[in-house]
Parts: structure tokens; sequence; C-alpha cells
């Protein structure tokens, strides 16, 4: 089974300051992470992926997170905040190959980011 | 655009109709899935397909709903008899596997609403 619990329901960073959204994650194989973001009323865009390579995973926009398996964390980061980043983002594990949620997608709760100017 | 469409975006209907949303992935994808998400909620996973074949469904998903993938091409998913339980966003995404680590695509979204 894999699960993924996000530890901040919502987050409130001033403009230019930095962000940290913070993911913890449970899997049985070797898993892939993304992070997701959701703007109103629309589908997911996807931020950045971690597939066993480099354990620190640049993303669009200037994001980037860490994979720490030690500390099965995956948390996203971003040294200067921008007002277009207030969204919900949402952190997701898929399981590796061998396991039953192989492919499959388990999301987090979401955090809602909100960029006050 | 060669992304994930869906039709309609939103969708109003009244207690105990039923209703059909559509999905059309990237083209060259090979599976297919459906989510649903409410309020204040992450997506749920509700079924996906390989090609046209229907290879897993959540538990979440009742005997009233029915998903088709006729031609491993477009996808619909159908609610029959709705319920105020069902008024959600229904999400499709798509992508190829394997391998198993690739990301999936997300189109915007159906959103219900039950009246």
């Amino acid at each position: 089974a894999q699960s993924v619990t996000q530890l901040d329901s919502h987050v409130s960073v001033s403009e230019g300051t930095p962000v940290l959204l913070r993911c913890n994650y449970s899997s049985s194989y070797s898993p892939s992470l993304f992070w997701y973001v959701q703007h109103p009323n629309k589908g997911l865009q996807l931020l950045l992926k971690y597939t066993s390579a480099a354990t620190l995973v640049k993303g669009i926009n200037g994001f980037e997170a860490e994979f720490k398996k030690s500390e099965t964390s995956f948390h996203l980061t971003k040294p200067s905040a921008h007002m277009s980043d207030a969204a919900e983002y949402f952190c997701v594990v898929s399981g590796g190959a061998g396991g039953t949620s192989y492919g499959k997608l388990t999301f987090g709760q979401g955090t809602i980011l909100t960029v006050h100017p | 655009d060669t992304g994930v469409s869906q039709n309609p975006r939103h969708k109003i209907t009244k207690r105990g109709q039923n209703v059909t949303f559509r999905c059309d992935p990237i083209s060259e994808h090979n599976r297919l899935y459906w989510y649903r998400q409410t309020l204040g909620q992450g997506p749920e996973f509700l079924t996906y397909f390989q090609n046209e074949a229907q290879l897993e469904k959540s538990r979440l998903l009742s005997d009233r709903f029915s998903a088709e993938r006729p031609k491993g091409s477009f996808s619909t998913l159908e609610i029959q008899r709705t319920e105020q339980g069902d008024s959600a966003m229904y999400l499709c995404a798509s992508t190829i596997i394997p391998p198993g680590n690739q990301p999936q695509h997300f189109g915007d979204g159906t959103r219900l609403s039950i009246l």
C-alpha cells in the first residue's frame, strides 16, 4: 500500500519570500514521486517528478524538490514566491514495478498556497 | 492543442437523472484514468484502462457508475440515477505505460452539480 501526507493544509507567504510545502510518503516499492499544481476550476499541471535518478529535482516555474529516502520526504521549495504561485499543490506517489500500485497515483490532501503582496 | 480534453466542463442535473462525460486522451497514450475530486480533497482513483481493457475499478465506483473505452481512444464515464453525493469534479488523465514512472497528464475536468 502507498500513502501521502501533506503536513500543512494551508501555507501563507509574502511575495518574494521562500516557499516550503512539506510532504511525507509511504510506499512498499521504489516509488516515483510528483508534485502537481491546481489552479481554481482547472485540471492538474505537473510541476516536477522524481524517478530514482538525482535526488534534487528541478521543475517548472522555479520550483524544486528533494527526495530524502531516510526521512521518506519529498518537500517542495521555491526561493522566491510570486503572486501567480497562489494555487493548491498536491504531492503524489506512484508505485514502482512489481507492486500492486504500479503506475497508480495516490494523492495527498493538498496544500493551499496563499501569496500576499 | 494536444492535451487531454474533457467535455462538458460543467454539468448541472437533477437528482435521479443519468449523466455521461467524455474524455479524449493524448493520442499516443495507451493508459487512461478517471478520478473524482470533492471539495477540499485530493483526487481519488476511480478506474483505469490499458488500451480498451478496463483493468481496475475502485470500491468508490458503485454499480451506478460505468466507464468504457471502446476503441482504446476516447473514454466515457456514465453515472446512472445520480445522487447528491455524486457532486464532484471528475478528472481524466492519460499516460504511456510502460514505464510506470511517467507522469499522468490531466484534463481540466467536468464539474458535476446535482440539484
